[in-house]
């Protein structure tokens, strides 16, 4: 499974803009890139996903690079409620035949008051 | 909609016991898959069901096993209990059709402490 590379941590002052990177050299054609966070004692949660054009919904905006080898995970105006650890992921491939995860280290944002 | 409802969410059991985990998943889903979070290893995959077959399966031992019924419900099986099994047991349900942009939604997830 093609790999992502996340800074561990990062900090951000609230109402101000996020910019989460994730590296994926090695992404297939066919690899969607998946953002999902994690807020304390809960399960992930799904924030956006895309193949090649950039994503807005209601949580966030995805761009993409034009080479697909990179991404960033935008939170246009951060709130306490946005720390949490963010997972950028890859899914797809010929091997993955069904709804399968690999999730990484994910990166820990701080977010100040 | 109901979300991944999840049971039991908390539980304790003694090495060498046997646990059963239960997840139902959003109504119309057909994919479950079930996750292991532990702070040494992450989240890692464990397997995924689609209409009561395993589709996918993670590197685990067969200690750990899974089902899925007929309503798409799915519990998952823990045997001989060892202290590392102690974990976070999360479920996620999807539409699970055969492509890689379907939205997989996590229930809240079932800690298990083994003592």
């Amino acid at each position: 499974d093609a790999k992502t590379t996340q800074p561990n941590s990062m900090e951000s002052n609230e109402e101000e803009p996020v910019h989460l990177p994730c590296n994926h050299s090695t992404i297939s054609g066919t690899d969607y890139i998946h953002w999902y966070r994690q807020l304390p004692s809960q399960g992930p949660e799904y924030v956006i996903h895309g193949l090649t054009s950039n994503v807005n919904n209601r949580m966030a905006s995805l761009a993409i690079a034009e080479d697909r080898k990179s991404s960033t995970l935008i939170l246009h105006r951060a709130t306490l409620r946005d720390a949490a650890v963010y997972y950028c992921i890859l899914s797809g491939g010929p091997n993955n035949a069904g709804n399968m995860l690999t999730f990484g280290g994910g990166t820990r944002l701080m977010v100040k008051p | 909609k109901a979300g991944v409802t999840q049971t039991p969410r908390y539980l304790i059991k003694t090495r060498g016991q046997q646990v059963t985990l239960s997840c139902s998943p959003i109504s119309g889903h057909r994919s479950v898959s079930w996750y292991q979070q532990t702070p040494g290893q992450g989240l890692q995959f464990l397997f995924e069901y689609f209409s009561e077959t395993q589709r996918n399966k993670g590197n685990f031992p067969g200690r750990f096993s899974g089902r899925q019924f007929s309503n798409s419900r799915s519990e998952m099986n823990v045997s001989t209990l060892e202290l590392g099994d102690s974990a976070l047991y999360l479920c996620a349900s999807s539409s699970g059709q055969r492509h890689s942009g379907n939205t997989i939604y996590f229930g809240e997830g079932s800690w298990l402490t083994v003592v």
